[in-house]
């Protein structure tokens, strides 16, 4: 079982909709991640969270807005989507430090009509 | 840069064979050394970690040791299961730094 809750699992959308994906932990992690991961190809880095704090930004289009609304929750907000952003979105934690594993949830898997 | 490269794949075995999956990195300083498996649906599992040279990680009859001389991180195991069958990731951390993955390396296991 992961520790990491991810909603929705699945979640199909226009390019004019909006949507929102959202992560839970209870690990008590001070660091929380989005990744973008395309089939067969490992996840790549989108944004990250350190004390609520926004950290790390991987120049991600503006239609991707994340939100910590505390330490548990992570938020990734979706507007304006283009077909080329489906893909599995997978959020992790992790303690925060470089040398602590990274822990994933299953993510939710998007697909953009 | 900081960089890991993995075995290209699909990897096929049978059943109880000896896996071996290749992993190795370019990085300053010391980094810590992960792998990952992603069953067919999910997310990223830590597999095990280890966090300096000749550090030993296991975990499910999986191993990989550390080494720093060939800056090597090879993943392996005695005898797979037909439920091993994953898609596996190394991947590396370091100081100031973010997760680095490798391509990643399917293996499918036969009965």
């Amino acid at each position: 079982d992961t520790e990491v809750t991810q909603t929705p699992k699945h979640l199909v959308m226009g390019m004019t909709n909006k949507k929102s994906l959202k992560c839970e932990q209870h690990m008590g992690h001070r660091a929380m991640y989005w990744y973008k991961q395309k089939a067969k190809k490992p996840p790549e880095l989108m944004f990250v969270y350190s004390y609520e704090k926004l950290s790390i930004n991987e120049s991600v289009p503006s239609r991707f807005s994340p939100e910590c609304p505390n330490s548990s929750l992570l938020n990734l907000h979706l507007h304006a989507l283009q077909p080329e952003d489906s893909a599995l979105y997978l959020c992790a934690s992790s303690q925060g430090r470089w040398d602590q594993p990274q822990h994933f949830g299953d993510g939710t898997r998007l697909s953009i009509l | 840069g900081n960089s890991v490269t993995q075995m290209e794949g699909p990897v096929t075995l049978s059943e109880e064979a000896f896996l071996t999956i290749n992993c190795t990195y370019t990085a300053t300083g010391y980094p810590s050394l992960f792998w990952y498996v992603q069953y067919p649906g999910e997310g990223l599992q830590l597999l095990l970690k280890a966090t300096k040279a000749d550090d030993k990680g296991s975990n499910k009859g999986f191993e990989a040791t550390y080494r720093k001389e060939t800056t090597s991180f090879h993943l392996e195991k005695g005898s797979v299961q037909v439920s091993d069958s994953a898609v596996y990731f190394c991947a590396l951390n370091r100081w100031g730094g973010k997760l680095i993955f490798g391509q990643g390396t399917e293996l499918s296991v036969k009965p």
